[in-house]
């Protein structure tokens, strides 16, 4: 079956950093990649999507890199605010050996960013 | 910030008890899920609708049921409550197929 792995658990930067996120997709192809971000007791928000054909997306101080011969995802967060403390989520779908609907998304656990003054 | 949305946020209810949780959401979007998700986990789909009276099983069993009557609502029931049903329920949407979906802000379910 798909299995997502992302990084590790939890994450402590400094303020001003860049912090690195890393999602590790094992047994499946998908047709697109996303991030999202969850605060404690709400649902996930929407950051970037990176198709199969896309090596690289920005989005401000978001950027997502995409390699599917590595089977991997990076999720870049520059010049990090506290703000920006939060589990980020990294979220699969389409593509081949996904036995679901198209549109269904499988979500690895989430990485805890927190973002120290 | 998407218009979906979710009540009750929070319930707490005894063992046996029928309950339904009310999702709805004004972007029009055909595609509808409810996921499960315990704390430090990942959420697992229970449930999808492509449309009005289309419904599908999600990745995860649940004894919950869901239905859609009309687009904007989504509501799941659990006929007979009970403690390891406890969990946070997210309800999303999305436009049919595509993704991204947008979440509501969860209910909280506690079944003593």
């Amino acid at each position: 079956s798909q299995k997502i792995e992302q990084n590790s658990e939890a994450l402590n930067i400094q303020e001003g950093k860049t912090a690195t996120l890393t999602c590790n997709y094992t047994n499946y192809s998908p047709a697109y990649l996303q991030w999202y971000r969850q605060d404690p007791g709400r649902g996930p928000v929407f950051l970037l999507l990176i198709r199969e054909n896309e090596k690289e997306k920005r989005k401000e101080r978001l950027k997502v890199t995409f390699d599917t011969t590595l089977k991997q995802s990076l999720f870049h967060i520059t010049a990090s605010q506290p703000a920006d403390s939060a589990t980020y989520l990294c979220a699969l779908g389409g593509g081949l050996n996904y036995g679901g609907s198209q549109g269904n998304l499988i979500f690895g656990k989430g990485t805890k960013l927190s973002v120290k003054p | 910030e998407a218009d979906i949305y979710q009540t009750p946020r929070y319930l707490v209810i005894g063992t046996g008890k029928k309950i339904t949780l009310e999702c709805s959401q004004t972007m029009g979007h055909d595609k509808m899920y409810w996921y499960q998700q315990d704390p430090g986990m990942e959420l697992h789909l229970i449930h999808y609708s492509y449309g009005v009276n289309s419904t599908e099983k999600g990745d995860l069993s649940s004894e919950s049921t869901v239905s859609r009557i009309r687009t904007e609502h989504f509501p799941l029931t659990l006929e007979s409550a009970r403690p390891s049903h406890t969990s946070q329920y997210l309800c999303a949407s999305s436009e049919s197929p595509s993704p991204p979906q947008y979440f509501g802000p969860g209910t909280r379910l506690t079944v003593l």
